[in-house]
């Protein structure tokens, strides 16, 4: 099976500009994650979706992020505007809905602000 | 909230050694233990996980164990070999169908040939 589909891999901007990520996850995956992977730390939780509603997003930065899944199935991820602590690989992953079901992660995007 | 503590942050071990991390949680309600191994520059990739309600697994050369009472778990690998090579996470999550995980801080492992 297809996995979970990040783009773009790249990005680098200027603080105080926007940008945006999106992720495509495994097909029939209900829940959706978006995590932040700092240099030499663990992805942290910044949102989880359970098909196109929040689930916990209790440690989004919601003055600068926002998320969506609006139709249950992809995701946008958006900084706006950004600040230098915000360089990280945002990782998004899917996992089926309950049953104990294991999370799979895209391979991310690394952000770099300048 | 969840913590998890992640101990060795570095290990270097000789090829054909065996290697174990260990890792502590703070929330007695968790109930999911999973292992991700992440190479530079890709993706966590599940290794290995367990369930509360079982007190250790294997597969193959890589096994975890759990002690609920103590809050801990661990992560053995033997007959280690280069391509075991990598940062290895440890993380934690509780709740029947909502899996966000907290993870611990990382181990970079070195398998010198």
């Amino acid at each position: 099976e297809a996995g979970v589909a990040q783009s773009p891999r790249y990005k680098i901007i200027e603080k105080r500009q926007s940008v945006a990520f999106w992720c495509n996850p495994i097909s029939g995956h209900a829940t959706l994650y978006w995590y932040q992977q700092i240099l030499g730390q663990g992805p942290k939780l910044l949102i989880q979706f359970q098909n196109n509603g929040v689930v916990d997003d209790s440690q989004l930065p919601k003055d600068r992020f926002s998320a969506e899944r609006l139709k249950g199935v992809d995701s946008t991820l958006k900084i706006q505007p950004a600040k230098l602590e915000d360089s990280a690989v945002y990782l998004c992953a899917s996992s089926l809905s309950g049953n104990d079901q294991p999370q799979h992660f895209g391979d991310g995007t690394r952000l770099s602000i300048l | 909230g969840e913590n998890v503590e992640q101990h060795p942050s570095t290990l270097s071990v000789q090829e054909g050694d065996s290697a174990v991390i260990k890792c502590t949680y703070s929330d007695s309600a968790s109930n999911y233990f999973p292992w991700y191994k992440q190479e530079l520059g890709k993706r966590p990739q599940l290794i290995i996980d367990i369930r509360s309600n079982v007190g250790e697994k294997k597969d193959q050369r890589i096994a975890v164990t759990l002690n609920k009472t103590a809050k801990h778990f661990s992560l053995h690998i033997t007959e280690t070999q280069p391509e075991d090579s990598a940062v290895y996470f440890c993380a934690a999550s509780k709740g029947r169908g909502r899996r966000a995980l907290t993870f611990g801080s990382g181990t970079r492992l070195q398998v010198q040939p």
